[in-house]
């Protein structure tokens, strides 16, 4: 079946440092891609998606571009922020669920 | 618009009890997802309904349960609890059937099962 395997965590960085959380995936067909980031206390919020090879996603400064030939969707930002201290999820969805990776968390320290 | 809203936000049960949780979904949208977060397991799905008809199911037992209004509203239910049921669980509205359709996340109902 599907699945998608993120880096592990946790991930500890300065404010204004770069940020790259690994994800690969396996899946039939040509599936949809996304970023989900949990802040504490909350639930899911789409931070970005693409649906077919080559696509990048971006929101917020952070970018991720569906390759389909290493089979990869991984996130970076440039200069992160103490705001972006939450745990991020990658997903695929082929058709009606959405498959998720175990979670990266990410702090930033100030 | 308002966001996908759960309640209650937390719950505290005891073993063999049964509970239920609700989900209202964004106005407009007819599909509501639900899925279990655990630490152990992390997020898996639970099932999808769309238009009151349960379309898909993931892979837990049959005490979990759910349906759909015709309002959109979703409920689903745990029966004869176990300690392994405590998890935050997760609704998620879209405005059609599929995940290819972008899903919203409501806050999570927190199950904690004694």
């Amino acid at each position: 079946g599907d699945s998608v395997t993120q880096m592990e965590g946790p991930v500890t960085l300065s404010e204004e440092a770069f940020l790259t959380i690994n994800c690969t995936y396996t899946a039939t067909g040509y599936p949809s891609l996304f970023w989900y980031v949990q802040y504490p206390g909350e639930g899911l919020q789409l931070l970005l998606k693409a649906t077919k090879a080559d696509d990048k996603g971006s929101n917020k400064g952070f970018e991720a571009t569906y390759r389909k030939e290493t089979t990869s969707f991984h996130l970076e930002k440039g200069s992160v922020q103490v705001s972006d201290s939450a745990v991020y999820f990658c997903a695929l969805t082929n058709d009606y669920k959405l498959s998720f990776g175990a979670g990266t968390t990410v702090t930033v320290r100030a | 618009k308002a966001g996908v809203t759960q309640t209650p936000r937390y719950l505290i049960k005891t073993r063999g009890q049964q509970v239920t949780l609700s989900c209202s979904p964004i106005s407009g949208h007819r599909s509501v997802s639900w899925y279990q977060q655990t630490p152990g397991q992390g997020l898996q799905f639970l099932f999808e309904y769309f238009s009151e008809t349960q379309r898909n199911k993931g892979n837990f037992p049959g005490r979990f349960s759910g349906r759909q209004f015709s309002n959109s509203r979703s409920e689903m239910n745990v029966s004869t609890l176990e300690l392994g049921d405590s998890a935050l669980y997760l609704c998620a509205s879209s405005p059609g059937a599929g995940g290819r359709n972008e899903q919203f996340f409501g806050p999570g109902t927190r199950l904690t099962v004694l």
